[in-house]
């Protein structure tokens, strides 16, 4: 069982805005930044927001992250096929003094 | 570019020990900080251990135990040892850059390998 509690899955049809919740606790999400990553298999994972808001170098600007007391989400603009993924979220953990994650999302197209 | 790749045995016997190691290129490991993450088959992702590059180790309490991180700045390589091995540690194993900003704790983590399965089977 994840720290890190998001939804298994979300869809959306091409075009649409989807988010991804993100909920943790007060030694987590609510003392530090939130994190996400793509994963597609077989491929390194790809860090897509940093710093609760921050996207690094060639990540599309559809892509836009958001945090509020204990929770956190991650939300694309418009859908893209390519967009398709596992998404993780990620917080540092006062109490474990480590790194925690998110159980996972699927994001899929209608 | 930052690139890092696994590489170790695929297969482990129960109580054995799992050795892997991270090949790192475009980056030096005498800076920042490494770690190693594994996602279970079906589960989501979890931190196992990090090293900085002065030596420091911290590891994840489940695993503490049984854990090894350490640098081989020779190589610019890094290694993961895991013992006593339980199928429950069946996963996909990566290593990837831990970024630290100002004087904060490290906080997330910007470049990962592909991954290597290790299955643990008899």
């Amino acid at each position: 069982q994840s720290v890190l509690t998001q939804p298994p899955s979300v869809s959306g049809t091409p075009g649409q805005r989807v988010s991804i919740s993100c909920s943790g606790s007060t030694s987590s999400i609510g003392r530090n930044f939130v994190h996400w990553y793509q994963l597609l298999p077989g491929t390194a994972p790809k860090l897509v927001i940093f710093r609760t808001n921050q996207r690094p170098s060639g990540v599309p600007d559809r892509f836009s992250g958001s945090q509020s007391g204990t929770s956190a989400s991650l939300a694309s603009s418009g859908l893209r096929s390519e967009d398709e993924a596992d998404y993780f979220c990620e917080v540092w953990d006062d109490s474990l003094s480590g790194p925690v994650f998110g159980g996972g999302t699927m994001l899929t197209g209608l | 570019q930052v690139h890092l790749q696994e590489s170790g045995p695929g297969l482990v016997k129960p109580s054995e020990t799992l050795s892997l190691t991270c090949s790192v290129s475009g980056a030096s490991i005498s800076s920042d900080f490494w770690s190693w993450v594994r996602q279970p088959p079906g589960k989501g992702l979890e931190w196992i251990a990090y090293v900085h590059h002065s030596g420091n180790t911290e590891y994840h309490p489940s695993l503490k135990s049984r854990v090894t991180i350490s640098l081989d700045t020779s190589n610019n390589q890094f290694s993961l040892r895991l013992r006593s091995v339980t199928a429950a540690d069946t996963a996909v194993y990566y290593c990837a850059r831990l970024q630290q900003v100002a004087e904060r704790p490290p906080e997330y983590f910007d470049y990962w390998g592909r991954g290597t399965l290790v299955t643990v089977s008899s």
